[in-house]
């Protein structure tokens, strides 16, 4: 059964700072892996997703890659904003158009 | 930017009631999903829907949850008889077919008395 797993719970970092949020899965035989954002009480915005033959993706400010082997994930946000806190929520798919499996987050927060 | 669509933001019911939530998926898209997520624990998968029938769904899916696609552009997920630990917000959200990727809707919080 995959498990998914973001650790630390919750970060705090001031403006400017570049930051990795990580996140590692069991089951490595995954189809691809997503990364979300979820502002409170709000919905899920999909910010990256990664195919199981792909490495990294990039969108901006953001960089996600992916190891497979190794079962791990990790989001890289350059120059943090306040705008930017939030939960990042990471999600594995383990067969095509199969269910996502999440993990618990990782709260951010960007002090000014 | 098309975006999936659910209605309504917020129920609140009794115990034993029926409850159906609604969701418009994005409109050229083919696979829609139910999630769920209790205060405070991770997003869970409930259901996913493809061609007008459940494709697969999770051990939390019994039969007291069932999924229906009315007409061309609504996607619902009724709760028959609710409980106390039905209580979460409900998420829809549908696959983009060329890249796999899955659009979420804003929620629908339940709240069961």
């Amino acid at each position: 059964k995959q498990e998914v797993t973001q650790i630390p719970a919750a970060l705090s970092v001031p403006e400017g700072e570049n930051l990795v949020l990580n996140c590692s899965f069991t089951d490595s035989a995954i189809y691809n892996l997503q990364w979300f954002r979820q502002d409170p009480g709000k919905g899920l915005t999909s910010l990256l997703l990664i195919q199981s033959s792909q490495r990294e993706q990039t969108s901006g400010r953001l960089n996600a890659s992916l190891d497979k082997s190794s079962g791990r994930s990790t989001l890289y946000i350059a120059a943090s904003q306040p705008g930017d806190s939030a939960t990042y929520l990471c999600a594995v798919e383990t067969g095509a158009n199969s269910k996502l499996t999440f993990g618990k987050g990782i709260t951010l927060s960007v002090r000014p | 930017e098309p975006e999936v669509t659910q209605t309504p933001s917020h129920q609140v019911t009794q115990m034993g009631q029926e409850v159906i939530l609604r969701c418009v998926p994005i409109s050229n898209h083919l696979y829609f999903y139910w999630y769920r997520q209790i205060l405070g624990q991770k997003v869970e998968f409930l259901v996913s829907f493809y061609n007008n029938e459940i494709s697969e769904k999770s051990e939390i899916f019994d039969d007291q949850f069932s999924v229906e696609r009315p007409d061309g552009s609504n996607f619902t997920l009724k709760i028959r008889s609710t409980k106390l630990e039905d209580s979460a917000m409900y998420f829809c959200a549908s696959r983009r077919e060329t890249t796999g990727e899955l659009f979420f809707g804003e929620g629908s919080r339940l709240t069961v008395l």
